[in-house]
Order: structure tokens, then sequence, then C-alpha cells
């Protein structure tokens, strides 16, 4: 099936550490997008990507990082300069021709930053 | 990108058509109007989108006023797992000029009653 994936659901680590958020996509899409969910509001953009080994900033980009080495991969690293790293985070990916964009959305991953 | 307002919540009986209002009286002449939702926990679903044309598929119905200032996303006979945040977006079409973020409010919560 096609689709997006995020790995894994729950993620729970130590303040201080780096972690690495997973996400895949089978869609043939060239854009990928990060959003971070807090509770209770709306999403917000940290990072976002047209095609393989280009990226550009979000709203919110401080304290992460993301590489874009193969179309099907855009994976997301929270780093230890994040004040405040606890929260859901959505992986989205959409095709880039004029007939529409609309964003298919992965299940998400919840990091609990103790 | 157009500010959209939202009304916080929703109730709806099963069965019956669920109307969510979104005012986008800022909106020019050359963004189109999205509707996304998001049940609790998941990623965010795309639900519809349009320029001035009314607009139908399987999931819902969307009316956009000839003024373009609203629009209203109808659900036409809502089940309990059409309980959701229910988000209304504008934005250009990206087209030729690739990807652009989504801006996500705080959106409708609509909750479907027995």
């Amino acid at each position: 099936d096609g689709g997006i994936t995020q790995s894994p659901k729950y993620l729970f680590r130590k303040e201080g550490q780096n972690v690495t958020l997973s996400c895949e996509q089978n869609l043939n899409h060239d854009a990928m997008y990060w959003y971070r969910q807090d509770p209770g509001q709306g999403l917000r953009l940290i990072y976002y990507s047209q095609i393989v080994n280009d990226f550009q900033k979000g709203d919110i980009a401080e304290g992460y990082s993301v590489s874009r080495e193969k179309k099907e991969s855009f994976p997301l690293t929270v780093t230890s300069a994040q004040k405040n790293p606890t929260a859901f985070y959505l992986c989205a990916s959409s095709p880039r021709d004029s007939t529409g964009d609309e964003q298919y959305f992965g299940p998400g991953t919840r990091l609990t930053v103790t | 990108d157009a500010k959209t307002t939202q009304p916080t919540s929703m109730d709806c009986a099963e069965g019956r058509a669920a109307n969510l209002p979104c005012n986008h009286s800022t909106i020019s002449g050359n963004e189109y109007v999205y509707w996304y939702r998001q049940i609790h926990s998941q990623g965010p679903q795309y639900i519809i989108h349009g320029l001035k044309n009314n607009e139908t598929n399987e999931m819902a119905s969307l009316i956009i006023t000839e003024d373009r200032k609203s629009s209203t996303l109808i659900l036409p006979h809502a089940t309990l797992r059409d309980t959701a945040v229910y988000y209304c977006i504008v934005r250009d079409h990206p087209g030729i000029q690739g990807a652009q973020k989504l801006v996500f409010g705080q959106g409708t919560r609509l909750t479907i009653n027995p």
C-alpha cells in the first residue's frame, strides 16, 4: 500500500540527547514536510523539502535539522538545542504538479523528553 | 496567506448534515480554500479544496460564497467517525511554484452525537 510511515509512534529521551525521527514515503512525491503540534494547537512548520538534496527552514526551525538524501526519506533530528522538544511530530508529503498538492500526513511520532 | 476564522466547537447529530463555516474575508484572487481534518492523535487528512466554484467529492461538499469571503464545508450524513478537528486553510495554489506550507489555525472541534 502507498503511504507515509513514521516510526516510532512513541519516543522517550533524556534531556540533552539528540534524537532522529524517521519519515518514509512510497508515493513518489517530490515535496516533504515536518510539522510540530502542541496540545490544543494547530500545526507549525519546522522544515520542508521540494526535491532531493534541498530543504528550507519553516517557521520554527531552531533546534532542528533535516536531510533529504533520498526522495523517499526525510528524517528530522531534534537536537539538544531545542528548548521544548516534547511534542507531536507530523511528517507529510505532496506532489508538485499544477493540478493540486494536497498534503498526505503520516501517523505522527509523539516525543517526550524528560 | 489569508487568515481564517472558524468557530471553536460545534455539535451535530449522527445522520444529519454537518455544516462547518469559515470566514476568510482577506482572501486574494489566486488563493484557494483547503479543508483538512484531524482525528484525535492522528495525522491530518485532506478533505477538499476549491477556488470559487462549489466542489463535491466522496467525503464532502465545499460551498464558497460569490464574494469568496466565506465558505462552508458540508458533511452530508455525519457519522460518529467524523468527530474530529476541522481546519480551514487558504493559500496560493502552488503549481510551478512548488511546495508551500499549510498554515493551520486552531480549527473547529466537531462532535457527532449518537
